[in-house]
């Protein structure tokens, strides 16, 4: 089956520290990979996208992301966060075979703490 | 520049009314969604459209129905509200089906279902 996982519903990180948020996924064909943020009470923006090519995926706000195809992750990382980061973190994933649907993990909310 | 205008943004429905969400995009994108997000559940497809005159049925269609009679407008109707549709309802537009630019989403609309 076809899955999309962030297991870490909520990551505390002090300020100028540096996060990783993870999400793994499940899939028997290729997949595109997407990482979105999501700030309260506001629509998700686009902060990265692996669709292919190199592995190292640079974003908006200083986030980059890894595709590690053997360990079907995505993860997202910043060496150093700002108060500004705090908000909800989403991986979403297509499947190559599933046409134009997008399916979302569960979101990680990032809190950046003073 | 609107992006994708979502209306309103607060609703109270009773049980067993009706309404319709209404989403508007001023980009030209073809392609259009409708998102419910639940706590802890992430984003779920509704309805999503390719174009003006085509819908189809995402994950969760149930209790919903989707128009698209022009490229700009693609309004949610529920019918006989439930208290399980209580929810923030995203609706979503990409130009090329959102792998190349991923989706550009309106500010959300939150309902509540009493």
């Amino acid at each position: 089956a076809q899955s999309v996982t962030q297991l870490d519903s909520q990551v505390p990180v002090f300020e100028e520290a540096p996060v990783e948020l993870r999400c793994n996924y499940s899939s028997s064909v290729s997949v595109y990979l997407f990482w979105y943020v999501q700030y309260p009470n506001q629509g998700l923006q686009l902060l990265l996208k692996y669709l292919s090519g190199s592995t190292l995926v640079k974003g908006i706000n200083g986030f980059e992301a890894e595709f590690n195809k053997s360990q079907t992750s995505f993860h997202l990382r910043k060496p150093s966060v700002h108060i500004s980061d705090t908000a909800e973190y989403f991986c979403a994933v297509s499947f190559t075979n599933t046409g134009n649907q997008f399916y979302f993990g569960t979101g990680t909310s990032l809190t950046v703490i003073p | 520049n609107a992006g994708v205008t979502q209306t309103p943004k607060f609703r109270i429905l009773k049980i067993g009314q009706s309404m319709t969400l209404q989403c508007t995009q001023d980009m030209n994108h073809n392609y259009m969604y409708w998102y419910r997000q639940d706590p802890g559940m992430g984003l779920k497809l509704i309805y999503y459209s390719v174009g003006a005159g085509i819908t189809d049925k995402g994950e969760v269609p149930n209790g919903y129905n989707v128009s698209r009679s022009t490229t700009e407008d693609f309004p949610l109707r529920l019918e006989l509200a439930a208290p399980s549709q209580t929810s923030v309802y995203f609706c979503a537009s990409s130009k090329t089906g959102g792998l190349d630019y991923g989706y550009t989403f309106g500010s959300g609309t939150r309902l509540t279902v009493v």
